[in-house]
C-alpha cells in the first residue's frame, strides 16, 4: 500500500522554537506538497517541489522554510514558531500532474 | 490564479437520500477535477476525479458531473450511508510543472441515521 508519513500526530510547541515537520513518501513521486487546513479556510497552500533541491512558494510561505534534499523525503520548518501557527499540516505527493494527490495523516501542531 | 468555490459548507441527509456538492471554478484552462474525503483524524483521500474530455464519471454509489461551458462541477453520492459522513474537497488543476491544485473550502456531509 502506498503512502505518505508525517512523523508526528501531534506536536506542542513554544513561542519562538524552530519546528521541523518531517514528511516521506514511498512511491517515488516527484512531486511533494505542504498544505495547512484550518477551519473555514479549506487546504491553503504553503510549498512545493517538482524536483530535488527544487522548491516553489505557494499561497501563504511566510514564515516557513522547506528542505527537499532526497526525492522521497519533504521537511517543513518554522523558523520562529508564533502562535498563529496552530494548525493541522498536511503532506502530499504526486506524480507529474494533472493528477491526484496522497496525502499523509497530518500533524496537528499548537504553539504555546 | 484559479479560484475555486464550493457549496454548500454543510450538508445534512437522511440516510438513504442522494447528496449534491456542487463547485465552480474560474480558470478556463483548467482541465482535471478531483475530489477527496477526508474522515476526522485522517488525511484527504482521493474518491474520484474527471478530465475536461468527459462530461460524467461513475464509481458505484459516487459520480461527478462537469460542465466546462459554466465551469462548474458536482460530486453526487446516492443511497447514502453513515460512513459517508465526512468532509468532502472539490479541486481544480491544469498542466503545470508542479501539478498544483487548487481547493475548495470543504463541504461537512452528515448522514443521519
Amino acid at each position: 500500500d502506498v503512502k505518505v508519513t508525517q512523523s508526528s500526530r501531534y506536536l506542542v510547541k513554544r513561542t519562538g522554537e524552530k519546528v521541523f515537520l518531517e514528511c516521506v513518501q514511498d512511491m517515488d513521486h516527484e512531486n511533494m506538497f505542504w498544505y495547512r487546513q484550518d477551519p473555514g479556510l479549506g487546504l491553503r497552500l504553503i510549498y512545493f517541489s517538482y524536483d530535488v533541491k527544487m522548491k516553489e512558494k505557494g499561497d501563504i510561505p511566510e514564515g516557513y522554510s522547506v528542505s527537499r534534499e532526497k526525492k522521497e523525503r519533504f521537511s517543513l520548518i518554522l523558523e520562529s514558531a508564533s502562535t498563529n501557527q496552530t494548525s493541522m499540516y498536511l503532506c502530499a505527493s504526486s506524480l507529474p500532474g494533472p493528477r491526484g494527490y496522497t496525502f499523509g495523516s497530518g500533524t496537528r501542531l499548537t504553539v504555546v | 490564479g484559479e479560484n475555486v468555490e464550493q457549496h454548500p459548507s454543510t450538508l445534512s441527509v437522511q440516510e438513504g437520500d442522494s447528496a449534491v456538492i456542487k463547485c465552480t471554478y474560474s480558470d478556463s484552462a483548467s482541465n482535471y477535477f478531483p475530489w477527496y474525503k477526508q474522515e476526522l483524524g485522517k488525511g484527504p483521500q482521493l474518491i474520484i476525479d474527471i478530465r475536461s474530455n468527459v462530461g460524467e464519471k461513475k464509481d458505484q454509489r459516487i459520480a461527478v458531473t462537469l460542465n466546462k461551458t459554466a465551469k462548474h462541477f458536482s460530486l453526487h453520492i446516492t443511497e447514502t450511508q453513515p460512513e459517508d459522513s465526512a468532509v468532502y474537497f472539490c479541486a481544480a488543476s491544469k498542466r503545470n510543472a508542479g501539478n498544483m491544485l487548487t481547493f475548495g473550502g470543504g463541504t461537512r456531509l452528515m448522514v443521519k441515521p
